[in-house]
């Protein structure tokens, strides 16, 4: 079945940048999510990529797919302490479905931002 | 901003009781969906709902869940028979996704804890 996969803390020091990685097996997937959770909250998402699409930048964050690798990575610019979060990693696959998908979800990397 | 909500935040209950966990979705969303998270573990689909009916499930929606959406505001989990593996974060999902359009952006609410004695 499929699998996403991502570590599961990153440290890193505000102002730096933050990498996030995620791998997943699907090669059916099509869709594929960054959505952060804050303590007490629900899952916002983020930013999505089509997988025909190996980059999309949006202000701070950016965004890689490699597909031949099935490997996603969020990049975070400037990490500041309102970062600070669980990332979590999904994929969705275009299938007669449709918007219906359900999404397939890593377990999610603590984002922990050092002073 | 429009937000999915969902009641109770925290429901603790004794094995073998029924739970009916409720989610307010976006007005004008037509898509619905289920998740859960058993804490440490992966978030996990379990069912979407679309035009009245289930549209996909997972292995972990079997007969003792089901789903409703008893008027124009509500949709509903029910877990008819509650287990101790039962207990985890209820995540409720909408989305507005129209065919042909790209990505699929499911609003999360913020979850019902569930607890089972």
């Amino acid at each position: 079945g499929e699998d996403v996969e991502q570590s599961l803390f990153l440290s890193v020091r505000e102002g730096d940048s933050s990498v996030i990685n995620c791998t997943y097996t699907d090669s059916s997937s099509t869709y594929l999510y960054w959505y952060k959770q804050e303590p007490g909250a629900g899952l916002q998402l983020l930013t999505y990529i089509f997988s025909n699409m190996d980059m999309k930048q949006d202000q701070r964050l950016t965004v890689l797919l490699n597909k031949k690798d099935k490997h996603l990575s969020l990049r975070i610019a400037d990490t500041q302490t309102g970062d600070s979060a669980i990332y979590f990693c999904a994929e969705s696959a275009l299938d007669s479905g449709g918007g219906a998908d359900g999404l397939t979800f890593g377990k999610g990397t603590h984002l922990i931002i050092q002073p | 901003e429009p937000e999915v909500t969902q009641t109770p935040s925290h429901q603790v209950t004794q094995m073998g009781q029924e739970v009916i966990l409720r989610c307010v979705p976006i007005s004008n969303h037509l898509y619905f969906y289920w998740y859960r998270q058993i804490l440490g573990q992966k978030v996990e689909f379990l069912v979407s709902f679309y035009n009245n009916e289930i549209s996909e499930k997972s292995e972990i929606f079997d007969d003792q869940f089901s789903v409703e959406r008893p008027d124009g505001s509500n949709f509903t989990l029910k877990i008819r028979s509650t287990k101790l593996e039962d207990s985890a974060m209820y995540f409720c999902a909408s989305s507005d996704w129209e065919e042909g359009e790209l990505g699929n952006e499911q609003f999360f609410g913020p979850g019902t804890r569930l607890t089972v004695l």
